[in-house]
C-alpha cells in the first residue's frame, strides 16, 4: 500500500461538469496539501490542511472547492472549470501540522483535461 | 520576496558521469528540500535538509546557509536517473518551488 494514493489518475471534463479528486495517505500525517502544475511552471500550492482544518487557502478560485473529512482523506471538487485549469493536480502530506516543517510525500497526481 | 532558482534548466549527460544541479534562494529559510519528479508526474522526496551535507546512495545533497545555495549531485549517474529535480524552500508559513532542472542520462 503506498503512502499517498490519488484518483483519478486521469480525468477528462466538460467545463460544465461536476467531477472529484481524492487523495488518500496512508502515513498518519497531519497535514494534507493539494498542489498544481501546469505545463512549463513550478509547482503552486492551493490549500493546506492541518489536522482537518484549512490553514492556508492561496486565493484559489472558488471553482475548486477542497474537502478533509478527516486526517487521512482530502478530497478536491471541480466544478464549471475552465481549459487553463487543465494540470497536473499533486496531493501531498507531512507530519508538520502545516508549518512545512516536515518531509512532503506526494501521490502521483491526477492529470486533469478540461474541454 | 522569496524566490527560488535552479541551474541548470535542462541537462543531458552519458551514463557514469557526475551529476551537479544547484539551487538558489533569496530568503532566509527553514529547510531545503530536494525532490524527483519522473515522466508519469509522481513526485519523490529525495532530501530535506537545513544544514551541512546528506547522502542517500548516490544522491548528495549539500547547503550553504550563508550563500543561501544548494546543490545535488548524483555520482555514476544511470539512465533510470532521467527525471525533472526540484528544489523547493520552506519557512514557517511558505514553501516555493523552483521552476525544476530537467534530466536527461544517456546510456
Amino acid at each position: 500500500e503506498t503512502g499517498v494514493t490519488q484518483t483519478p489518475r486521469h480525468l477528462v471534463m466538460g467545463m460544465t461538469n461536476k467531477k472529484s479528486l481524492k487523495c488518500e495517505q496512508h502515513l498518519g500525517h497531519n497535514a494534507m496539501y493539494w498542489y498544481k502544475q501546469s505545463a512549463k511552471k513550478p509547482l503552486e500550492l492551493m490549500f493546506v490542511y492541518s489536522l482537518e482544518e484549512r490553514v492556508e487557502n492561496n486565493s484559489v478560485p472558488s471553482r475548486f472547492s477542497p474537502e478533509c473529512p478527516n486526517s487521512s482523506h482530502l478530497f478536491l471538487h471541480l466544478h464549471t472549470l475552465q481549459p487553463e485549469d487543465s494540470a497536473l493536480y499533486l496531493c501531498a502530506s507531512s507530519q508538520d501540522g502545516g508549518h512545512y516543517t516536515g518531509e512532503l510525500f506526494f501521490g502521483e497526481g491526477s492529470r486533469l483535461t478540461v474541454l | 520576496k522569496n524566490e527560488v532558482e535552479q541551474s541548470p534548466q535542462n541537462l543531458t549527460a552519458q551514463e557514469g558521469e557526475f551529476i551537479t544541479i544547484n539551487c538558489s534562494y533569496s530568503v532566509g529559510i527553514s529547510a531545503l528540500h530536494w525532490l524527483q519528479q519522473h515522466p508519469g508526474g509522481g513526485i519523490v522526496s529525495l532530501f530535506m535538509l537545513s544544514s551541512g551535507k546528506k547522502k542517500h546512495g548516490r544522491l548528495i545533497a549539500t547547503i550553504n546557509i550563508q550563500e543561501k545555495h544548494s546543490s545535488l549531485h548524483i555520482t555514476a549517474s544511470h539512465p533510470r536517473d532521467s527525471a525533472v529535480y526540484i528544489c523547493a524552500s520552506t519557512s514557517y508559513d511558505k514553501v516555493i518551488f523552483g521552476p525544476g532542472t530537467s534530466l536527461s542520462v544517456i546510456p
